[in-house]
């Protein structure tokens, strides 16, 4: 079945770094989402890419969807205590018809 | 504002017992699903379900059960609960299928 797996598991950075997680797929996907999770919380929606080479930028944070629709990556620029928690992606492929969820990043922000 | 909830938030139990969690949502989607977080193991799917009395096992879907009767409602229940299950449960729900997912608060469950 489709896999997904997110490197690293965990990065522990000082506040002001830039901090980069990596998603990849064993198969094409047709769409790929990222989700937030704050300790002792919910998964939250960020964003959604679906076409090829796809970038797309919200504030500090810069995500892309790769050429080959296999892969992605979410940037954070300049980390805050407030960019603490773990990010999940989470592929879709038409023929699987459901997600499949990252094993996620656990990112640790100090001052 | 629509909202998905879960409940109880929190459940201790012992093992043997049936348990069931509740999950519900306003939002009228007709796709839920039922994931289970274990630290190392990212959210693994249970069941999920794409509409009324339709309903599919996920990867982790053995000692699990789900019913869907109406759009709102999507119960989760461990047969016979065993230690192996305490974890963190989450349920969601989207508008499509490989759209995205709306999460509940979740539930903490302890099986002793």
């Amino acid at each position: 079945g489709q896999q997904v797996m997110q490197i690293p598991q965990y990065q522990h950075v000082q506040e002001g770094e830039d901090f980069t997680t990596y998603c990849n797929s064993s198969t094409t996907l047709s769409n790929i989402q990222w989700y937030k999770q704050r300790p002792g919380g919910h998964p939250v929606f960020l964003i959604q890419l679906v076409k090829s080479g796809e970038v797309k930028k919200q504030k500090r944070l810069t995500f892309q969807f790769g050429e080959a629709k296999k892969n992605s990556s979410l940037h954070i620029t300049a980390t805050q205590t407030t960019d603490v928690g773990t990010y999940f992606c989470a592929g879709g492929a038409g023929t699987a018809s459901k997600l499949t969820f990252g094993t996620g990043t656990r990112l640790q922000v100090t001052l | 504002d629509a909202e998905i909830t879960q409940s109880p938030r929190h459940k201790i139990t012992e093992t043997g017992r049936q348990v069931t969690l509740a999950c519900h949502q306003t939002w009228n989607h007709n796709n839920m699903f039922w994931y289970r977080q274990d630290l190392g193991h990212g959210l693994r799917l249970i069941h999920y379900s794409y509409g009324v009395q339709d309903t599919n096992k996920g990867e982790v879907s053995d000692g699990y059960s789900v019913s869907r009767s109406n759009t709102e409602d999507l119960p989760l229940t461990l047969e016979s609960a065993a230690s192996s299950q305490t974890s963190v449960y989450f349920c969601a729900s989207s508008e499509s299928t490989l759209g995205l997912q709306y999460f509940g608060a979740g539930t903490r469950l302890s099986v002793l």
